[in-house]
């Protein structure tokens, strides 16, 4: 268990429709990630924020926003989905904003139907 | 920018076979290196990593050596196991961000 907490496990859902994926990081971890795993792309950076801060972003799509709460949760929203979205989604969670080890939760598959 | 490669899978191997699994990469600057493992139904676990040329990473019987002259990392073990069955990805980290590009990942099987 790596201390990374992510909700739902699964989630089915119909094109055009918004969904919210969560995660709480391991105690202590400042910063958190957000991948996406698909077939067609691999696994891809989405986003990273440290501390309630936007610290680094990747290949999100500008349906997709993320943001990290005061007690360091944080969420990625995903709207008007596609078929094309569906894909496991990881967050990750690491101590500082760079230079150390992250570690992944379970991951949130979402299926786009 | 920055990219990996990896060798395509799924590998097959009988238990107590060699294992190499190729990785390369493209980078600016001197990348970190890593290799993650992802068990069926699980998040990816940090196998091993190097941060400098000339280090190797080790853990669980594994090992991977850091290669700046032909910029890669591969993964090896001497004899598997059924439960090193997985998908193994490698992945590097540059500059002063901990953001991690991956490779496409290897699948390997492994049978009695």
């Amino acid at each position: 268990d790596s201390g990374v907490t992510q909700t739902p496990k699964h989630l089915i859902t119909a094109t055009g429709q918004r969904v919210t994926l969560r995660c709480s990081p391991r105690s202590g971890d400042l910063s958190v990630y957000w991948y996406q795993q698909s077939l067609d792309q691999g696994l891809q950076f989405l986003i990273q924020y440290y501390n309630g801060e936007e610290r680094a972003k990747g290949n999100i799509l500008e349906r997709f926003s993320a943001q990290q709460f005061p007690d360091l949760h944080s969420e990625l929203n995903l709207s008007s989905l596609e078929l094309g979205d569906s894909a496991l989604y990881f967050c990750a969670s690491s101590v500082s904003r760079s230079g150390t080890e992250a570690f992944f939760g379970q991951g949130t598959r979402l299926t786009v139907v | 920018g920055d990219s990996v490669t990896q060798m395509e899978g799924p590998v097959t191997l009988s238990e107590e076979a060699f294992l190499t699994i190729n990785c390369t990469y493209t980078a600016t600057g001197y990348p970190s290196l890593f290799w993650y493992v992802q068990y069926p139904g699980e998040g990816l676990q940090l196998l091993l990593k190097a941060t400098k040329a000339d280090d190797k990473g080790s853990n669980k019987g594994f090992e991977a050596t850091y290669r700046k002259e032909t910029t890669s990392f591969h993964l090896e073990k001497g004899s598997v196991q059924v439960s090193d069955s997985a998908v193994y990805f490698c992945a590097l980290r540059t500059g002063g961000g901990n953001k991690l590009t991956f490779g496409t990942g290897t699948q390997l099987k492994v049978e009695l």
